[in-house]
């Protein structure tokens, strides 16, 4: 039973470029979570998907930051013409419920480097 | 701000002892939860304790949860060497879907 699986795991751009982050949900689960982690600092959340809705995207920034949970096929947080700032740990966390009241499962991250 | 806050913000026990870890959080809660963070890695869930739950336990992991306080406490036990990782208080927003992290207490068991 394979947990939630993120590809890459390390990603670098440069600045402008776009960063596309996959997330592949435990089997089964219909709840996806995008977190932002930066270096010494707690997750912050950015987005909270049910297949094909965005049910709550409070965290995300406004500009250049888009996600989705398409029907068929993984998550995907896309981050436009990239700058230095994204640089982080983004990690994706899926649950069978909604996780404030229920274990959610988290990938190993995708580690964005903006140069 | 709902983010929970840990203390202490780093602690170095040795193997055999027991590790305490305090968090602070401001506003009503439904529950609150303890995740574990390994060098930087994905997040693994520990425990979730309910707010009419005063204390749990799970193996070697003791949480305990005082509302009136609005504060809870990790014990983890005969501690080992692979309990070196970051451990993260984390409460529900009261306003949408977001869990909220603090800035974790990293923990560092030496043989």
């Amino acid at each position: 039973n394979a947990g939630v699986m993120q590809n890459p795991r390390h990603l670098v751009r440069r600045r402008g470029q776009e960063a596309r982050l996959r997330c592949s949900p435990v089997k089964g689960h219909s709840h996806v979570y995008w977190y932002r982690q930066l270096p010494e600092e707690g997750l912050k959340f950015m987005v909270y998907l049910q297949k094909e809705n965005i049910i709550d995207e409070s965290g995300m920034p406004k500009e250049r930051f888009s996600a989705e949970f398409p029907k068929e096929g993984p998550s995907i947080l896309r981050i436009q013409q990239v700058v230095r700032g994204d640089s982080a740990a983004y990690f994706c966390a899926s649950s069978l419920f909604e996780h404030q009241n229920t274990e959610a499962f988290f990938g190993q991250g995708t580690r964005l480097t903006v140069v | 701000s709902q983010q929970g806050e840990e203390d202490p913000q780093a602690l170095s026990i040795q193997e055999g002892e027991n590790a305490t870890m305090n968090c602070s959080y401001k506003t009503s809660i439904n529950n609150l939860q303890w995740y574990r963070q390994n060098s930087g890695r994905g997040l693994v869930h520990l425990i979730l304790i309910r707010s009419n739950e005063r204390e749990k336990h799970s193996g070697r992991l003791r949480v305990t949860l005082d509302t009136s306080k609005k504060s809870s406490s990790l014990l983890i036990t005969a501690s080992r060497a692979a309990d070196t990782a970051s451990y993260f208080c984390v409460t529900g927003s009261n306003s949408g879907y977001a869990l909220n992290f603090g800035k974790g207490t990293s923990l560092l068991v030496t043989p």
